[in-house]
């Protein structure tokens, strides 16, 4: 059963535009989620987080809105660029969770020039 | 710099040569984890270490071993690899567990079991 679904394997957005990364999940005991990116040949780098307790949490960027009642996250890219090109996974911890986080399978988003 | 560390990054075995993954870190992070990274399954946790002498199992950990000796060192030991275990493996680190403590991920080490 998967707790954290990113239902977008891909998605392609024109440089300068907004992307918009989703990802549901079905897990009522997360209380953090948070977002990877990662590139070609590495590992997955820590970019943005939110608790339970909040809507909205601005980075930059990179904004990450969660949407409690439907068990519903987004990450918010403005403006896009060259260099957002990257696989970027979802990801959650449970409450007084020790195992640690729950990863969605990624979205690869390509920003297109 | 900060920074996990993983050896080796690339390995091609045979089935049944028994090999061993090592992972160190040098943040002092007490939670120390491994994942598996395959096409369409995103990243799935095998084994995780809370502390030093303190490790524990995580969704995908039938065939692997895990030892935690030392608080920077956690190695990944797959004492009789099957092909199906050919996949990309990362190690990762933090100061502790939940949100408010991100893991910090290693570069990946990529076996090929044959």
């Amino acid at each position: 059963d998967q707790q954290v679904k990113q239902n977008s394997p891909s998605l392609s957005v024109q440089e300068g535009r907004i992307s918009i990364l989703n990802c549901d999940y079905t897990n009522s005991m997360f209380d953090y989620f948070l977002w990877y990116k990662k590139y070609p040949a590495e590992g997955p780098t820590f970019l943005i987080s939110i608790s339970s307790i909040k809507d909205k949490n601005e980075d930059g960027r990179f904004t990450v809105f969660l949407n409690k009642s439907a068990k519903h996250l987004s990450l918010h890219i403005v403006p896009s660029q060259p260099g957002d090109s990257a696989v970027y996974f979802c990801a959650a911890s449970a409450v007084g969770g020790a195992d640690g986080l729950t990863f969605g399978k990624g979205t690869h988003l390509i920003i297109q020039p | 710099e900060a920074q996990v560390t993983q050896n080796p990054r690339y390995l091609i075995t045979v089935t049944g040569k028994k090999l061993t993954v090592t992972c160190s870190q040098n943040m002092n992070h007490e939670y120390m984890s491994w994942y598996r990274q395959d096409p369409g399954l995103g990243l799935r946790q095998i084994y995780y270490s809370m502390n030093v002498e303190v490790t524990d199992k995580g969704d995908v950990p039938e065939g692997y071993k895990v030892s935690r000796k030392e608080k920077r060192n956690f190695p990944l030991i797959l004492e009789s690899p099957s092909p199906n275990q050919t996949s990309l493996y990362f190690c990762a680190s933090s100061a502790g567990t939940g949100g408010t403590r991100p893991q910090h991920f290693g570069d990946g080490t990529r076996l090929s079991i044959l």
